[in-house]
C-alpha cells in the first residue's frame, strides 16, 4: 500500500504556537497532498506539493518532500484556534491514480 | 468559490434496505471519486469514476455497491442491502484531473444503518 501515515497521532499546542506533522509513505508518488477535516466535516485540501518539489509554502502553512525518505512534513505556523482540526496526509501514486490518505493527525490548539 | 454537494447530510436506513448517496459535483471536473470514512477510522477509497465509466475500484467497493452518472449533473451512490458496518461518512469528490490535481470534498453523508 502506498498510504502515509502521519506522525504524532495528536498534538496539542498554545495558541501561536507552530505545529508540526509528519507523514511517511512506502511507494513512488507523483505528488503528496494534505487536507484538513474539522470534526464531522469534510475534506479541505491545503496543498499540493508534486514529487519533483522539495518545498511549498501556502499563507502559514509550510510542507516539506524528501522523496528519497519517503516522507513529508507540514509546518502550521503562529496557530490558530480554528486551525484545530485533524490533518490527512493523502498520496497520489504510482501505477494507480487514486489518493490514499493516512490515519491523520489531530491537532488541538489552545486559547 | 465552486463546491460540491452532497444530499442527504445524514441518512438512517433499516439493516437490509438500499439507499442512493447523491453528489453534484464541480461542473468543469472530469474525475469523481467516492469515499468513506468509519467513525474514528481512515478515510478510504471505494471508487474512481471518468467518462462515463469506473476507472477504479477497491476491494471494499464489492457488488453491493454501484456508482452512476444519470445526467450531466449528478453522480450516486447506490448500496444494497445494506448492513450495520456500512455505518460510516461518504464522501463525495471531484478534481479537474487525474494527476497533480487537488481533490474537492463533499461535505459528506452520514450513513446509519440500524
Amino acid at each position: 500500500s502506498q498510504q502515509g501515515e502521519e506522525d504524532p497521532q495528536a498534538l496539542s499546542i498554545q495558541e501561536g504556537e507552530n505545529a508540526t506533522m509528519n507523514c511517511s509513505y512506502k511507494t513512488s508518488i507523483n505528488n503528496l497532498q494534505w487536507y484538513r477535516q474539522n470534526s464531522g466535516r469534510g475534506l479541505v485540501h491545503l496543498i499540493l506539493i508534486r514529487s519533483n518539489e522539495r518545498e511549498k509554502h501556502s499563507g502559514r502553512l509550510r510542507v516539506t518532500l524528501d522523496t528519497s525518505k519517503k516522507s513529508s512534513s507540514l509546518l502550521i505556523t503562529a496557530s490558530r484556534a480554528a486551525d484545530t482540526a485533524s490533518y490527512f496526509c493523502a498520496t497520489d501514486g504510482q501505477p494507480d491514480y487514486k489518493l490514499s490518505f493516512g490515519a491523520g493527525t489531530t491537532v488541538t490548539v489552545r486559547a | 468559490e465552486p463546491e460540491v454537494t452532497q444530499t442527504p447530510s445524514h441518512q438512517v436506513t433499516q439493516m437490509g434496505q438500499e439507499v442512493i448517496l447523491r453528489c453534484v459535483p464541480i461542473s468543469n471536473h472530469l474525475y469523481f471519486y467516492w469515499y468513506r470514512q468509519i467513525l474514528g477510522q481512515k478515510v478510504e477509497f471505494l471508487v474512481s469514476f471518468y467518462n462515463n465509466e469506473i476507472s477504479e475500484k477497491s476491494e471494499i467497493f464489492d457488488d453491493q455497491f454501484s456508482v452512476e452518472r444519470p445526467d450531466g449533473s449528478n453522480f450516486t451512490l447506490k448500496i444494497r442491502s445494506t448492513k450495520l458496518e456500512d455505518s460510516a461518512m461518504y464522501f463525495c469528490a471531484s478534481s479537474v484531473g487525474s494527476i497533480n490535481y487537488g481533490y474537492t470534498f463533499g461535505s459528506g453523508t452520514r450513513l446509519t444503518v440500524v
